[in-house]
């Protein structure tokens, strides 16, 4: 069965740099979520898309940001890229609300040097 | 706003021994309640999930949670622990408030088995 597939798997950034993540979720599921567990820590809520148009909000900076397009990928764009930002994001997605479960993928390792 | 606790941020156990790991949650609404188990380096993958259905709910490699209303309880169990068990496991809930339908996770409880 196809799965959420995240690109990069890796990505190592200098401060100050840009850098963008992509999702491509589970076909037929239209809700999209973002989360980043940093080292030793629990996956914390960015944002998320449904139906292409941002549902819910958490705690992400100002200096990211991110879409869902027509055919239902999402990406992340982080900008100006801070040490502390290094850490794993999680795509998931979900068919609407997630009555029937969130499938998470791989996720990206970002490493900022 | 939606919670979860999780109690014990590392377990130890011996093979064959039963694994018991603890999650209340906290909601004004009807939660749906989820196990999840990460891996070294690896991403999230759904043990099992609570959608109102029957209490006692059933996941993948043996693992159970039984949703306890009076108790605010989601615990995890499995009856026989393996070696491949070790992993840190999340619970995670999702109120489907006003707030979204995100999911939120508990801290985590990393799970060592051991012979």
């Amino acid at each position: 069965a196809a799965g959420v597939i995240q690109s990069p798997r890796h990505l190592i950034k200098e401060k100050r740099e840009t850098a963008t993540l992509k999702c491509y979720p589970i076909p037929r599921h239209d809700t999209v979520y973002w989360y980043q567990q940093g080292p030793g820590q629990d996956p914390q809520f960015l944002i998320s898309f449904y139906e292409k148009m941002q549902s819910d909000k958490g705690s992400i900076p100002d200096r990211f940001s991110a879409q869902q397009f027509s055919d239902y990928h999402s990406e992340l764009n982080m900008s100006s890229l801070e040490l502390g930002d290094s850490a794993l994001y999680f795509c998931a997605s979900s068919l609407g609300r997630g009555d029937y479960g969130y499938t998470f993928g791989s996720g990206t390792r970002l490493t900022v040097v | 706003a939606q919670s979860v606790t999780q109690l014990g941020s590392h377990v130890s156990v011996s093979e064959g021994a039963l694994v018991l790991l603890r999650c209340n949650y906290s909601s004004s609404v009807p939660p749906y309640l989820f196990w999840y188990v990460q891996y070294p380096n690896q991403g999230l993958q759904l043990l099992l999930k609570y959608t109102s259905a029957a209490t006692l709910v059933k996941g993948i490699n043996g693992f159970e949670a039984e949703f306890k209303k009076s108790e605010t309880s989601f615990h995890l169990t499995k009856p026989s622990a393996h070696m491949s068990d070790a992993a840190e496991y999340f619970c995670a809930v999702n109120a489907l408030t006003g707030g979204g339908n995100k999911l939120t996770f508990g801290t985590g409880t990393q799970l060592k088995v051991e012979l």
